[in-house]
């Protein structure tokens, strides 16, 4: 079956540290990627996505390649600040987006210091 | 901005009872979907629907849990009596015409004691 591995948390950076969390999955088939992110009391929200291998997907600063050869979908962001402290969930679906059959990873929680 | 409301934030109850988590998707959505995730635990999963009925389910979505969308603007979780390791965070999810991005509510915090 499919699924999602992520870095355990929680991670903690300070303010303009380089972010980088890793994700590598399983899947049968050829699988859309997300990173979802949760801020303190409120929803999952879609960070960004990538549908097939080598793209890109990108997104207030963070970034994150489709790499095919690795199944691997690293959540990267050059700079950090305070307001990204929250958690990050790789997913992935074989259904194409919406949230149809999303498997999740167990997500990373990301703590930024001023 | 449009958004997902879930309610209530938090509900505790008794084992065995019966409990209807609420969501109100996003007006002019057309897929709707409820996921879990347990405390430490990856999110889950649990159900789709589409044009007032069930598209997919995972083999958590057992019988004792049952989906609603009784007027038009509410979409309901059922669980018809409640175990102890039905605790969990529930979230609503739903996406518009196209289901190229869902979107998801602030999570109702199931407590089963």
């Amino acid at each position: 079956g499919n699924s999602v591995t992520q870095m355990e948390g929680p991670v903690t950076l300070s303010e303009e540290a380089f972010l980088t969390i890793n994700c590598t999955y399983t899947a049968t088939g050829y699988p859309s990627l997300f990173w979802y992110v949760q801020y303190p009391g409120e929803g999952l929200q879609l960070l960004l996505k990538a549908t097939k291998a080598d793209d890109k997907g990108s997104n207030k600063g963070f970034e994150a390649t489709y790499r095919k050869e690795t199944t691997s979908f690293h959540l990267e962001k050059g700079s950090v600040q305070v307001s990204d402290s929250a958690v990050y969930f790789c997913a992935l679906s074989e259904f194409g987006g919406g949230a149809d059959g999303l498997t999740f990873g167990k997500g990373t929680h990301l703590i930024i210091q001023p | 901005e449009p958004e997902v409301t879930q309610t209530p934030s938090h509900q505790v109850t008794q084992m065995g009872q019966e409990v209807i988590l609420r969501c109100v998707p996003i007006s002019n959505h057309l897929y709707f979907y409820w996921y879990r995730q347990i405390l430490g635990q990856k999110v889950e999963f649990l159900v789709s629907f589409y044009n007032n009925e069930i598209s997919e389910k995972s083999e958590i979505f057992d019988d004792q849990f049952s989906v609603e969308r009784p007027d038009g603007s509410n979409f309901t979780l059922k669980i018809r009596s409640t175990k102890l390791e039905d605790s969990a965070m529930y979230f609503c999810a739903s996406s518009g015409v196209e289901n190229t991005e869902a979107f998801f509510g602030q999570g109702t915090r199931l407590t089963v004691v």
